[in-house]
């Protein structure tokens, strides 16, 4: 199976700040990497998918980037509602495999 | 609107069975495929099982190969999952998720298992 690591594994962060969590997959995956938010207690939500495209609804403050094995996800300005887990995603092979998770804490 | 809906967790014991089903409304069920993604209590999330949008072909993840069974029901716009063998660390909240074209795009709100003695 993939393998994906992301970093950090939790991080504290103000409003305002720019955030970046990064991922790195075991082997290559081109773009098929995908990034998802999951607040206490609900389903995940997809933000970004194919690396770096924004899926409708989400704000435009949410950015990725990446191919191959490094990808990141970046936040320009950290508003109260992004304090949440981050899971990347890789879809390059059958077993859609996930990131550990990147925990968003309020500094 | 779009919407999937769980059933069918609780509590069993282990090596006992649980079938698990997903309600699907508001798109075209039968045009996607649809993935079952669990998460053990505090931890990350794990992918466990897809099918394809007419149940030809299924993938599993190795830890559950063998005692997991996915299938689906088009006529019934419902997806299911047949847990036998279920070990303690089968212990999770089950999602259901929509098969967007390589992202899951719509989920469901989760049905909890816990398998305990």
């Amino acid at each position: 199976d993939i393998q994906m690591t992301q970093s950090p594994s939790s991080l504290s962060a103000s409003v305002g700040d720019r955030v970046t969590i990064t991922c790195r997959a075991s082997q290559i995956i081109n773009s098929y990497l995908n990034w998802y938010q999951q607040k206490p207690g609900k389903a995940p939500k997809l933000l970004i998918y194919a690396a770096s495209s924004l899926q409708g609804g989400v704000p435009s403050r949410f950015s990725g980037s990446g191919s191959g094995t490094d990808f990141a996800l970046t936040i320009s300005s950290l508003q109260p509602e992004d304090f949440a887990t981050y899971y990347c995603q890789q879809t390059f092979s059958t077993s859609r495999t996930f990131g550990q998770g990147t925990q968003v804490e309020i500094k | 609107q779009v919407q999937l809906v769980e059933s069918g967790g609780g509590v069993v014991q282990p090596g006992g069975s649980l079938r698990l089903s997903c309600a699907a409304s508001g798109f075209t069920f039968s045009s996607y495929g649809m993935h079952w993604v669990r998460q053990a209590p505090g931890k990350g999330l794990y992918w466990v099982a897809f099918i394809r949008y007419e149940g030809s072909n299924k993938y599993y993840a190795d830890s559950v190969k063998g005692r997991f069974t996915i299938s689906r029901d088009n006529s019934k716009n419902t997806l299911n999952l047949q847990m036998n063998s279920l070990k303690v660390e089968d212990t999770a909240v089950y999602y259901c998720a929509k098969e967007g074209g390589g992202y899951m795009d719509v989920w469901g709100q989760g049905t909890t298992v816990t398998v305990s003695s």
